[in-house]
């Protein structure tokens, strides 16, 4: 079972849409969540930090749920400036030391 | 405030020969993280260098080695190449193994034929 698991997409919506993007973890030690953006041939960048008490940053909003170790999230209002791939990010110290898992990306495409 | 500096930025390389890649963490940063991305894929973890050590290392064969200098910038070695090595590989600086921000460079596109 892979560490990090995302919907496969991939997502073509309207302009001005709400998207929601999914994302299951194997390691119930993990420590730290992220959604990273990637640019098509470019480098993966932070998007938003992910927390429990869950955090919105303008129009993205991400939740976590430890629970079910389950990540969300949700775009509202979409642009075209969105499109992208999103990446559901996961800090684990295990057997191998530290390490960022990645899943392995949903992308999304935002349609005029 | 000069980011992650990868280079080279392209290379091609024949199968069975040796490659280096190497990375420049943005200053301050201790920590450097190397990733292979093939296309299609999320970056997947290879190798973690915290203060010169060994910190964490992904699932990859021992043909895949790095070090990290005193600079604390880091070098990727992977030797016997094979066609599947085909890849972007990035490498990321944060200031600790904390969990906190990778900053990612632009990476190494690595062509073996």
């Amino acid at each position: 079972r892979k560490e990090v698991e995302q919907d496969p997409g991939p997502f073509n919506v309207p302009e001005g849409a709400t998207v929601a993007f999914n994302c299951t973890y194997s390691n119930s030690a993990s420590q730290s969540f992220f959604w990273y953006r990637q640019d098509c041939r470019k480098e993966p960048k932070l998007l938003m930090s992910v927390y429990s008490s869950g955090n919105e940053d303008g129009r993205f909003t991400a939740q976590l749920n430890r629970a079910s170790q389950y990540i969300s999230l949700l775009i509202r209002d979409s642009k075209l400036s969105d499109s992208a791939t999103y990446l559901c990010v996961v800090y684990t110290n295990s057997n191998s030391g530290y390490a960022l898992n990645f899943g392995k990306g949903t992308s999304l495409l935002v349609t005029p | 405030d000069a980011g992650v500096t990868q280079s080279p930025t392209h290379l091609i390389k024949t199968r069975g020969q040796h490659v280096t890649l190497r990375c420049s963490p943005i200053s301050g940063h201790k920590s450097v993280s190397w990733y292979q991305q093939v296309l299609g894929q999320g970056p997947q973890f290879i190798f973690q260098y915290y203060e010169k050590e060994e910190r964490g290392r992904g699932n990859f064969p021992d043909r895949f080695s790095a070090r990290q200098f005193p600079n604390y910038s880091s070098e990727l070695n992977v030797n016997a190449l094979l066609l599947g090595d085909s890849a972007l590989y990035l490498c990321a600086s944060s200031w600790s193994t904390g969990g906190g921000e990778a900053f990612f460079g632009q990476g190494t596109r690595l062509t073996v034929v």
